[in-house]
């Protein structure tokens, strides 16, 4: 059975103090590995995919990165728009296109 | 601009008393999802269509039907809410094996 584990599961930073989200997976064969943020009460929003070990992509102050076992988001200088629940989630070689759900990351930057 | 749209935004239904979420796209994406999301936990698949064929997930309750009259709309159907069913119901679309993009939600409220 897959499974998604993120740490920690909150975290609170100050404005531009830069860190890293972990999401640690076991999956029988790894199709991709999904970042979405979600904000409180609305849907989850795409980020980036990754579908093998050393890749990475950014997107403005978010940088994620691949290993066999794990994920990193690195988030650098964040502002407080970047304050949200950050999901992982992967997708098995043998589910087609089900995604497994880790529970998130709660971050929230303040001033 | 293309996207994935529920109705209602927020619902609230009596004890047992049937309710139907629906969610339409304009991705023109061929697999269809519907989730639940209970407070800080992670979206929890319910059941999926690809294209026309409908896959149910191992423990979604029978109280939980679907329906996906044409590729832009999809239907959820709770016959009989329970308190325990009071959640956020997500939908979301992708291209078979890719990102999925998801709906705001329908906040149900169960009375």
């Amino acid at each position: 059975e897959d499974q998604v584990t993120q740490s920690p599961e909150a975290l609170r930073l100050q404005e531009g103090e830069s860190s890293s989200l972990n999401c640690s997976y076991t999956v029988s064969g790894l199709r991709g590995l999904f970042w979405y943020r979600q904000d409180p009460g609305k849907g989850p929003e795409f980020l980036f995919t990754l579908y093998s070990a050393g890749e990475e992509k950014e997107k403005e102050r978010l940088k994620a990165t691949l290993t066999k076992k794990e994920s990193f988001l690195h988030i650098t200088a964040p502002k407080p728009e970047d304050s949200a629940t950050y999901l992982c989630a992967v997708q098995d070689t043998g589910t087609a296109s089900k995604l497994t759900f880790g529970t998130g990351t709660r971050l929230q930057v303040t001033l | 601009d293309a996207m994935v749209i529920q109705n209602p935004r927020y619902q609230v239904t009596q004890f047992g008393k049937p309710v139907t979420l629906s969610c339409s796209q304009t991705l023109n994406h061929n697999v269809m999802y519907w989730y639940q999301q209970k407070s800080s936990q992670a979206p929890k698949l319910l059941f999926h269509y690809y294209d026309k064929d409908f896959n149910n997930e191992a423990d979604t309750p029978d109280n939980f039907q679907s329906r996906r009259p044409n590729t832009s709309f999809c239907f959820l159907d709770i016959r009989s809410p329970g308190l325990g069913d009071a959640a956020m119901y997500l939908c979301a679309t992708s291209r078979e094996g890719h990102e999925q993009y998801f709906g705001p939600g329908t906040r149900l409220t169960v009375t």
